[in-house]
């Protein structure tokens, strides 16, 4: 069975620095989907970024990008220029590519961003 | 937006009394699933439909029971409530297409006495 870990519950940046939050995940299959989603206060799952397995090229969106280790199974999330509006809880998930498959999801690493 | 709402937003009800939770999409989509979130615990899948009438187990399903009698709506049910079922409900739907992100209703609080 696939696992997703992040191993910080919680983190912290000043305002306008830069953070990166860890997540690994544990999988025999080659093809398959990372995800980066965001739940700010209001409970909503907004998704942030996703990346393709078989892409070397590590995803962008904005001010966040990934850095995907495949034989690593690491997949980070670099928040650049952090805003206050981003705090949040983030949660790392993982989906292989067959079908319409569920996803799993690590246990969520808590943002707070310092003005 | 995704074009998905649950409802109830917040429910409080007591041990042993059934609920349902309703997830109610716009999209068309044939990929439906109920995941409840708890701390330490990020989300888990407790049923998905692939279409009408057709649904399937996830890793936490005891306890609950699924129904799907139109592509727009995707029931879930807890024949008889207990507190270990307080959670955090979400529903999310999945586009057609490899590798597209799955989107979230806002997710329904559930409390259990």
């Amino acid at each position: 069975a696939q696992t997703v870990t992040q191993s910080q519950p919680e983190m912290s940046v000043q305002e306008a620095e830069t953070v990166t939050l860890s997540c690994t995940y544990d999988t025999s299959e080659s093809d398959y989907y990372l995800f980066w989603y965001k739940q700010p206060p209001s409970r909503q799952m907004i998704l942030v970024i996703r990346q393709e397995a078989y892409k070397q090229q590590n995803a962008t969106e904005n001010r966040f990008s990934v850095n995907f280790q495949k034989a690593a199974k690491s997949f980070s999330l670099k928040i650049s220029d952090s805003q206050l509006g981003d705090a949040a809880m983030y949660f790392c998930a993982y989906r292989r590519n067959f079908g319409n498959e569920k996803l799993t999801f690590g246990t969520g690493t808590r943002l707070t961003i310092i003005p | 937006d995704a074009g998905i709402t649950q409802s109830p937003r917040h429910k409080v009800t007591e041990t042993g009394t059934p609920v349902t939770l309703r997830c109610h999409q716009t999209e068309n989509h044939r990929y439906m699933y109920w995941y409840r979130q708890d701390p330490g615990h990020g989300l888990r899948l407790i049923h998905y439909s692939y279409g009408v009438k057709d649904t399937d187990k996830g890793e936490v399903s005891d306890g609950y029971s699924v129904s799907r009698s139109k592509t727009e709506d995707f029931l879930l049910t807890l024949e008889s409530a207990t507190s270990s079922q307080t959670s955090v409900y979400f529903c999310a739907i999945s586009p057609p297409g490899q590798g597209q992100p799955q989107h979230f209703g806002d997710g329904t609080r559930l409390s259990i006495l």
